[in-house]
Order: C-alpha cells, then sequence, then structure tokens
C-alpha cells in the first residue's frame, strides 16, 4: 500500500469548472507539499503547508491533520493548469524525513 | 543561477557504461535529495543527504548505482554498468534544514539508455 495515496488519477474539466485534488497519508508528518509537474518534466512547487490553508491566486490547499488529509482546490480552471498534480508527504524514516509522493493526479482542462 | 541545477539535461548512453549526472543545489541548503520517474511513473526516492550525516541510501535500486555530496554542496549520481530499465529522467532537489521547509527542484537529467 502507497503510504501517499492521491485521488483521482485522472481529472477532465472543462474551462472554469472548479477542481478539487485529494491527497491522504497513512502516518504522522512534518509538511505535505503541492507540485504541478508540465508535459516535459519541469516540476514547480506550488504549496508547503503543515497545518490549515493556504491560498495563491486561483489555488488553494488545506490540510487536515488529524484525519491526515489535504485538498488541492483550482478555482475557475483554465486550460493552462493542464498538468500533473503531486502531493508529497514528508514522511518519518530513521530520524528524519524523507518526502514521499503520490502516483500524481493528471488534470486536462478543455476550453 | 539561483536555483537548482543539473547538467546534462539530455544523456544518451550505451548500454554497458557508465554515467554521471551532477546536481547543483540552492547555496546554503544543507538537504538534497534524488530521484527519479520513469515513463509514466511516479516519483521514486532513491538517496537523500543532510548536512554531514551519513546518507539515506535506502532508494538506491540496486549497487550500480552510487552518489556523493562533495563539500556539502555539489552531488553526483553515478550509475555503473546502464540497463535500459535505468533510462528515466533522473531529478535533483534540495532544502533548507528542517522537517517542515519547501524542496526545490531542478529541472531533471532525461537518460536514455541504448
Amino acid at each position: 500500500k502507497n503510504e501517499v495515496e492521491q485521488s483521482p488519477q485522472n481529472l477532465t474539466a472543462q474551462e472554469g469548472e472548479f477542481i478539487t485534488i485529494n491527497c491522504s497519508y497513512s502516518v504522522g508528518i512534518s509538511a505535505l507539499h503541492w507540485l504541478q509537474q508540465h508535459p516535459g518534466g519541469g516540476i514547480v512547487s506550488l504549496f508547503m503547508l503543515s497545518s490549515g490553508k493556504k491560498k495563491h491566486g486561483r489555488l488553494i490547499a488545506t490540510i487536515n491533520i488529524q484525519e491526515k488529509h489535504s485538498s488541492l482546490h483550482i478555482t475557475a480552471s483554465h486550460p493552462r493548469d493542464s498538468a500533473v498534480y503531486i502531493c508529497a508527504a514528508k514522511l518519518p524514516s530513521g530520524g528524519s524525513y524523507i518526502p514521499t509522493f503520490g502516483r500524481g493526479t493528471s488534470l486536462i482542462v478543455h476550453p | 543561477g539561483a536555483g537548482v541545477s543539473q547538467s546534462p539535461s539530455n544523456k544518451v548512453t550505451e548500454k554497458g557504461k557508465d554515467v554521471e549526472l551532477r546536481c547543483d543545489p540552492i547555496s546554503g541548503h544543507t538537504a538534497l535529495y534524488w530521484y527519479r520517474q520513469s515513463l509514466g511513473q511516479g516519483l521514486e526516492f532513491l538517496i537523500y543527504f543532510q548536512g554531514n550525516s551519513a546518507p539515506d541510501k535506502s532508494g538506491l535500486p540496486s549497487d550500480r548505482f552510487s552518489a556523493e555530496r562533495t563539500g556539502g554542496s555539489v552531488s553526483t549520481l553515478t550509475i555503473q554498468r546502464t540497463q535500459q530499465e535505468d533510462s528515466a529522467v533522473y531529478l535533483c532537489a534540495s532544502s533548507s534544514q528542517g522537517a517542515r521547509t519547501e524542496a526545490f527542484f531542478g529541472q531533471g537529467t532525461r537518460l536514455t539508455v541504448v
């Protein structure tokens, strides 16, 4: 069982729709990271959060530590949001914290 | 530049050859990670360096893979006797000390073993 689970695996939306991507993890973490990977492979950091909620433009990330769950929301989606979104939880490993990645959510936004 | 720099960006090599991939982390970042992403797959952890501590090598897939970090800065990932299944994008990330710090990724090295 992957320690970091993302859903859905694939997501198709029409421009303007509100999008939610979910991430759940199985053990206590120090922080959770949302990443965006565009075709071509470059990875961009979106958010790092350890509690509460963060907002940047049309992107909102929330985390519930007790429920071991985080969500990434995209408001008023646009075709340029099409990418793979990856959550990474820093899981304890022998006294340090190693980022463990979900399998990613592939988002396609149609005009 | 201010970001994580990886070189080369692309590498094509013949099966059986050795390759070296380089990562220049952000200045001052004490943590450095190597990951790989095979075609259509998620990110796979390879190795983690933190300061002067012994590296966490738990993700290295075989003894053909090794990595070092000189002077707490530049890191080199070496793959000996490359195999076709080693073909992947190799990504490096660095972060400052602390469990709640953000990791910054390089653009990766796309390795193709023919």
